[in-house]
């Protein structure tokens, strides 16, 4: 497919323990965003990446939240020992770099237990 | 600091009208652009516009216009002829216009309009 794609589409998982959320960018498109919306946060920015960079980590609302991106293409964002106030969709985007409109992946909906 | 009001939370009409869905903006950027994201319930953010915060121009796509104005720093999205296929949660979006091709366009979103057409 063409477009952004985000795996699982769904997790479950219990307090405390560590997850991985994958996404693949569109192809050729040097930078990738994650966000995170929550009914109390709306849609919050994350992280940003050019290439294999974050120069924008702003977004990360603690040290349990990391993410990279290998070959400039797929990322992993990584929650460790998650908390219940994690639960929320995680939304990928890429752009082309010269245009600044972002394609959305489908989301990773986070369920923490 | 950016920030994006989107004061309408829900909106309920019929088929057929015409709908207009506010943003608001506010930033310290003199450069900057704007947009507008559809969530359908399937949940997945559609683009469907970006504007430029020194090109004023008002634009018509086929249902969809937008109404940018500078002096109010809003940017309003008209659908006309709503149909039940425009039910959908409406973001309004802005960034800070990137020095360079590829530099951090981060988006700080408004809270989004839900929009309901009824048959």
């Amino acid at each position: 497919g063409a477009g952004v794609s985000q795996s699982p589409s769904n997790k479950v998982t219990e307090k405390g323990k560590d997850v991985e959320l994958r996404c693949d960018p569109i192809s050729g498109h040097t930078a990738l965003y994650w966000y995170r919306q929550s009914l109390g946060q709306g849609l919050e920015f994350l992280i940003y990446f050019q290439g294999n960079s974050a120069p924008d980590k702003s977004g990360l609302p603690s040290d349990r939240f990391s993410a990279e991106r290998t070959g400039g293409s797929v990322s992993t964002l990584t929650i460790q020992r998650t908390q219940q106030e994690d639960s929320a969709v995680y939304l990928c985007a890429s752009s082309l770099g010269q245009y600044p409109e972002q394609f959305f992946g489908p989301g990773t909906r986070l369920t923490v237990l | 600091a950016q920030k994006v009001t989107q004061a309408q939370t829900e909106i309920s009409v019929v088929e057929k009208e015409d709908v207009t869905l506010d943003c608001v903006y506010e930033t310290r950027d003199t450069t900057y652009y704007l947009f507008w994201y559809k969530q359908p319930p399937s949940g997945e953010l559609v683009f469907l516009i970006r504007r430029n915060s020194f090109d004023e121009q008002n634009e018509i796509s086929g249902r969809y216009s937008w109404n940018f104005q500078k002096s109010t720093s809003s940017f309003n999205f008209t659908i006309t002829a709503s149909q039940v296929v425009d039910s959908a949660v409406y973001f309004c979006a802005l960034s800070e216009l990137p020095p360079y091709t590829g530099a951090n366009s981060k988006l700080t979103f408004g809270k989004g309009i839900t929009l309901s057409v009824r048959p």
